[in-house]
């Protein structure tokens, strides 16, 4: 099956500097990654996903890279305040049955 | 909406008890999945849905059950409760699959004592 693997674990930036978490798959055909925030006490929220046939995406201050020959994605976020403290989980997908997800980054945002 | 319900919140067992951990949408979505999410280990999969009357397992299935007569409702029961299934148990539902976005509920903390 599918496996993700997600760096760093825990992550402290100074507000308004940019932070990225990196992640990797194991399986070439998957073809779909979300990106998704948990915030204390909460359950998961996708903010940012990418599909197989495009190589970023963006939202406002957040941004996804996909390199698919290295099987590995990216979460970019710029600017980062005080609100962007949180757990983010990567994930990735093969067909449309199983999402196997990362093992999460503790954002922690430094005013 | 009220979106992904969750109960109970929070639960105590004691092990070889066993429990149904409730969950429903009512967004009329075909797919429903339960995770468990334990630290350092993120959410792993143990069932999961694609329509009423389908169900499938995960990565983590062995201990648990589940059924799904309703499009509304995926319950999932603890046969035989054991300490190692302590954790967070989300329920998510999503329009028809992995590839489209999860819809998470508040999560259940289960304590197995």
């Amino acid at each position: 099956g599918e496996n993700v693997e997600q760096h760093p674990s825990t992550l402290s930036v100074q507000e308004g500097d940019s932070a990225v978490i990196k992640c990797t798959y194991s399986d070439s055909a998957s073809n779909y990654f979300p990106w998704y925030k948990q915030e204390l006490g909460k359950g998961p929220q996708l903010i940012i996903d990418i599909r197989s046939n495009v190589g970023e995406k963006k939202d406002q201050r957040i941004a996804v890279t996909l390199n698919k020959t290295a099987k590995h994605f990216s979460l970019h976020i710029t600017e980062t305040q005080p609100e962007d403290s949180a757990v983010y989980f990567c994930a990735a997908a093969f067909g449309n049955e199983k999402l196997t997800f990362g093992t999460g980054t503790r954002l922690t945002i430094i005013p | 909406n009220a979106g992904v319900t969750q109960t109970p919140k929070f639960q105590v067992l004691k092990t070889g008890q066993s429990m149904t951990l409730q969950c429903a949408q009512d967004m009329n979505h075909e797919y429903m999945s339960w995770y468990r999410q334990d630290p350092g280990m993120g959410l792993r999969l143990i069932h999961y849905s694609v329509g009423a009357g389908i169900t499938d397992q995960g990565e983590v299935p062995n201990g648990y059950n589940v059924s799904r007569s309703t499009t509304e409702d995926f319950p999932l029961r603890l046969l035989s409760a054991a300490p190692s299934q302590t954790s967070v148990y989300f329920c998510a539902s999503s329009l028809t699959g992995g590839r489209y976005e999860q819809y998470f509920g508040p999560g259940t903390r289960l304590t197995v004592t």
